[in-house]
């Protein structure tokens, strides 16, 4: 059964102060690994899809990395508005019977 | 691009009725959509795979005579919540792949569903 876990499950950053979250996860024949970001009572919105070990995608302030068995998501310089629940979830299956499997996502807090 | 629309937003209704909420892609066609549901303060929770012109694929225990799903087009489907219960109540998430791409699900706002 595909896993995933996210940590930790909550952090609190001052303004500009870097971080990283964690998702570590098992899954047999990964396809993509997401991030995605979700705010209260909002779907998750879509920030990046890395497919293979090495792989690194950047925007603004967000970068994601991947290895065989976990991905980073390195947060530069926080702001207040960074502030959300960061989910991570992977991919496995073929084709259209592939089918994503999150983690509990980590909450991140941004203060000035 | 890729924007995903859920109608309503949110929902009040009583014990017994029943509910439909609509998933549409707005700007893409999308062969196969994702419904999902959170709880607060958890993560979401797949309860089946709808295919377009085909039926839904129901995750392990949801029930599909409770939760009716119909894919009748490229960018719209709907689920159904029969004779709602006040446990139904929680967060119902859409999400859509475009037809021919294997990876990235985008996501509609969102459905609250409060039962009475």
């Amino acid at each position: 059964e595909d896993q995933v876990t996210q940590s930790p499950e909550a952090l609190r950053l001052q303004e500009g102060e870097s971080s990283s979250l964690n998702c570590s996860y098992t899954v047999s024949g990964l396809r993509g690994l997401f991030w995605y970001r979700q705010d209260p009572g909002k779907g998750p919105e879509f920030l990046f899809t890395l497919y293979s070990a090495g792989e690194e995608k950047e925007k603004e302030r967000l970068k994601a990395t991947l290895t065989k068995k976990e991905s980073f998501l390195h947060i530069t310089a926080p702001k207040p508005e960074d502030s959300a629940t960061y989910l991570c979830a992977v991919q496995a299956g073929a084709g259209t019977a592939s089918k994503i499997t999150f983690g509990t996502g980590t909450r991140l807090q941004v203060t000035l | 691009g890729a924007v995903v629309s859920q109608h309503p937003s949110w929902v009040i209704c009583k014990s017994g009725t029943s509910v439909k909420i609509e998933c549409r892609s707005l700007d893409f066609q999308a062969t196969t959509m994702f419904w999902y549901r959170q709880f607060p303060k958890q993560s979401l929770m797949l309860m089946a795979t709808s295919n377009e012109g085909s039926k839904a694929t129901y995750e392990q225990g949801v029930e599909k005579d409770k939760f009716l799903i119909n894919h009748a087009s490229l960018t719209l489907s709907t689920l159904t919540v029969t004779s709602a219960h006040p446990e139904d109540s929680s967060f119902y998430i859409c999400s859509a792949r475009e037809s021919g791409s294997s990876s990235e699900q985008y996501f509609g706002p969102g459905t609250r569903l409060t039962v009475t």
